[in-house]
């Protein structure tokens, strides 16, 4: 599997923009950028997902760089229920790793009221 | 939808001993994935199962094991418990096995 990086931790301010920065610089052209989460004891959410453009949901958006070896989660305006551990991991298209996702240590993030 | 539901939440066992997990996945979801989760090893994925086969398996000893029945439901089993065994194990689902995975809140096993 191809591997991220990601910093340690991160903090925030309440309702300031947080940007959560991933590097894959060994990423394939068919890997696909997804971004997990998991909130204290609770099991990990989906947060989102792209290729090679930008990407925007309800939750955040995804911003990937053109050659596609880095990428940034943006939270908009972060709460405190976004405190969190954020996982960068890529994912295969059509490959055999069934139910498979591959997880690093991720990035805390804290945010400060 | 109900979400992808776990039981038991908590479980301390001895070891030695085996124990059986449950995962129950949403509705029309065909796949599902364990995970192991702990301080030292982070999370770490144990096998998935489509329609009742087991299609992908990590990297973890045959006491581990699983199986999924034809409403999807799926158990774990892990015979002869040891010390390090003790960790949150997650449960995820998903329609087909390559698509977005939906977790639920893990089972908490404690190995004394």
């Amino acid at each position: 599997d191809a591997k991220t990086t990601q910093p340690n931790s991160m903090e925030s301010n309440e309702e300031e923009p947080v940007h959560l920065p991933c590097n894959h610089s060994t990423i394939s052209g068919t890997d696909y950028i997804h971004w997990y989460r998991q909130l204290p004891s609770q099991g990990p959410e989906y947060v989102i997902h792209g290729l090679t453009s930008n990407v925007n949901n309800r939750m955040a958006s995804l911003a990937i760089a053109e050659d596609r070896k880095s990428s940034t989660l943006i939270l908009h305006r972060a709460t405190l229920r976004d405190a969190a551990v954020y996982y960068c991991i890529l994912r295969e298209s059509g490959g055999t790793s069934y139910g498979k996702l591959t997880f690093g240590q991720g990035t805390i993030l804290t945010v400060h009221p | 939808k109900a979400g992808v539901t776990q039981t038991p939440r908590y479980l301390i066992k001895t070891r030695g001993q085996q124990v059986t997990l449950s995962c129950s996945p949403i509705s029309g979801h065909r796949s599902v994935s364990w995970y192991q989760q702990t301080p030292g090893q982070g999370l770490q994925f144990l096998f998935e199962y489509f329609s009742e086969t087991q299609r992908n398996k990590g990297n973890f000893p045959g006491r581990f094991s699983g199986r999924q029945f034809s409403n999807s439901r799926s158990e774990m089993n892990v015979s002869t418990l040891e010390l390090g065994d003790s960790a949150l194990y997650l449960c995820a689902s998903s329609v087909a096995g390559q698509e977005t995975q939906y977790f639920g809140p893990g089972t908490r096993l404690l190995v004394l």
